[in-house]
This record gives C-alpha cells, sequence and structure tokens, in this order.
C-alpha cells in the first residue's frame, strides 16, 4: 500500500503566479489534511476535507488560498498571485476515518514552495 | 482553544545517553495526544500515541511517553539514544470527536554527538 504521495516536491514560482499542490492519500482513506510549516516553526493546520466536503478550514488564510478534494482524483491546494510569505513547506495527510483509539493521520514527503 | 508547548527549542545528548523531551498541552479535557518524528527534508512519521488507559505508551524505534493528566504533560523519553535519533520532534494534540486536526508544538531539535 503505497504512501501518501506529494506533488510536486519542490516548487519554484514568481510573485503573482499560482501554485497547484497535489495530494493523494493512502488507498481506502477519504480523510484529507493540509499543514503549513514556515521556516524554524512547527506545521500549523490549514485546511480539513472529505469527499467533495470542506470539513474545517479555520486554518486557511481567507484570500488566495483554496483547496478541493473531488470526488475522483487528487486533494489540490491552490495559492493564487503568491508573495514571498508563502515560501513554505506544505504536508498532507490522510486518515482512514475520525476518531477512535486506532485514530492516525499519515503524513506526506511535502511539497517545498519558494517564491522568489 | 487548546495549545501545545516544547518548551526546549534545541537539545544536544551524547550517543549512549538517556533523553527527555517535554511536552505541555493546554486542552479542557483529556486530548489525543501524539510525537511525531522529522528528519531533515522529510515528511513526518508517528513515533507513538496515546488516547487511554495505560498512561506510558511504548513507541517504535525504542521510544516511550507518559502522560501525566495532573500535570498536563507528554514527555517523550528513550533509555539509550543512537546517532540516527537526531531530528526534529514534534509533540502534537488533537480534540477528537469527528474532527481531527492536529495542533502541533514548535518542535525540539535533537543533536546526538559521538
Amino acid at each position: 500500500n503505497a504512501g501518501v504521495m506529494q506533488n510536486p516536491r519542490h516548487l519554484v514560482r514568481r510573485r503573482g503566479q499560482e501554485a497547484r499542490l497535489r495530494c493523494s492519500p493512502m488507498k481506502g482513506h477519504s480523510h484529507v489534511y493540509w499543514y503549513r510549516q514556515l521556516p524554524e516553526e512547527g506545521l500549523k493546520f490549514m485546511v480539513y476535507l472529505q469527499k467533495e466536503n470542506i470539513i474545517d478550514e479555520s486554518g486557511m488564510p481567507k484570500e488566495r488560498f483554496s483547496a478541493e478534494f473531488p470526488k475522483e482524483g487528487p486533494s489540490i491546494l491552490r495559492i493564487q498571485q503568491v508573495v514571498r510569505g508563502d515560501s513554505a513547506a506544505y504536508f498532507c495527510a490522510s486518515s482512514p476515518d475520525a476518531g477512535g483509539p486506532a485514530y492516525e493521520q499519515y503524513f506526506g514527503p511535502g511539497t517545498r514552495l519558494t517564491v522568489t | 482553544a487548546q495549545s501545545v508547548t516544547q518548551p526546549d527549542i534545541h537539545i544536544t545528548v551524547s550517543e549512549g545517553a538517556s533523553l527527555e523531551l517535554r511536552c505541555n498541552y493546554s486542552y479542557g479535557a483529556t486530548p489525543y495526544l501524539f510525537w511525531y518524528v522529522q528528519s531533515p527534508g522529510q515528511g513526518l512519521q508517528l513515533l507513538l500515541k496515546y488516547f487511554s488507559g495505560d498512561t506510558l505508551v511504548q513507541g517504535i524505534k525504542g521510544f516511550e511517553a507518559e502522560f501525566k493528566r495532573s500535570q498536563s504533560s507528554f514527555n517523550l523519553r528513550k533509555p539509550s539514544v543512537h546517532w540516527s535519533d537526531a531530528a526534529e520532534y514534534f509533540c502534537a494534540v488533537t480534540p477528537g470527536f469527528g474532527n481531527e486536526k492536529l495542533t502541533f508544538g514548535t518542535g525540539t531539535r535533537l543533536t546526538i554527538i559521538p
């Protein structure tokens, strides 16, 4: 069973361009989380999605950021008109279900976004 | 709102010595507690987790953690560290019950010296 896949692993964008980050959860997982890690900081929650639904987007910046998890295909985190402050590592995690003692989030390797 | 504090930003330990990384949380009830490890340029790997029951939890790679409700702590320990343990360690909590978003501490960077 392949782990959580993220691509690209590294992404360079100029200010004002769009960045699209993709996350394929583990097989059988229907819950996806996105986290952002700024340099020298811990991970900060951004958004929690289930198939075709945004469950919690309380950590998403109000502008320029959006996320989706369609019925088919990977989850996408989209950043429009990127600025230097968006430079960070973006991690995706997936889980098979919410709650319970067996609960665990499995993390992907991350996408490192650099805005020049 | 829940929060996690890792008071030690950087710890240096000699190979073979014991290790304890501190984690304190703030939450109204008993949350679900996790320790993750991140090697440079990599994603996060779960070391161990606590939901309920026995307050001493065993994890992978020889790590263990003890939940102490009275101190709101969940410290990570290892009796004898190996050079391969050098990494960043994150403590995290989630309230459970349908929204499992993790709140992370700022991390502790572990350096191992020969």
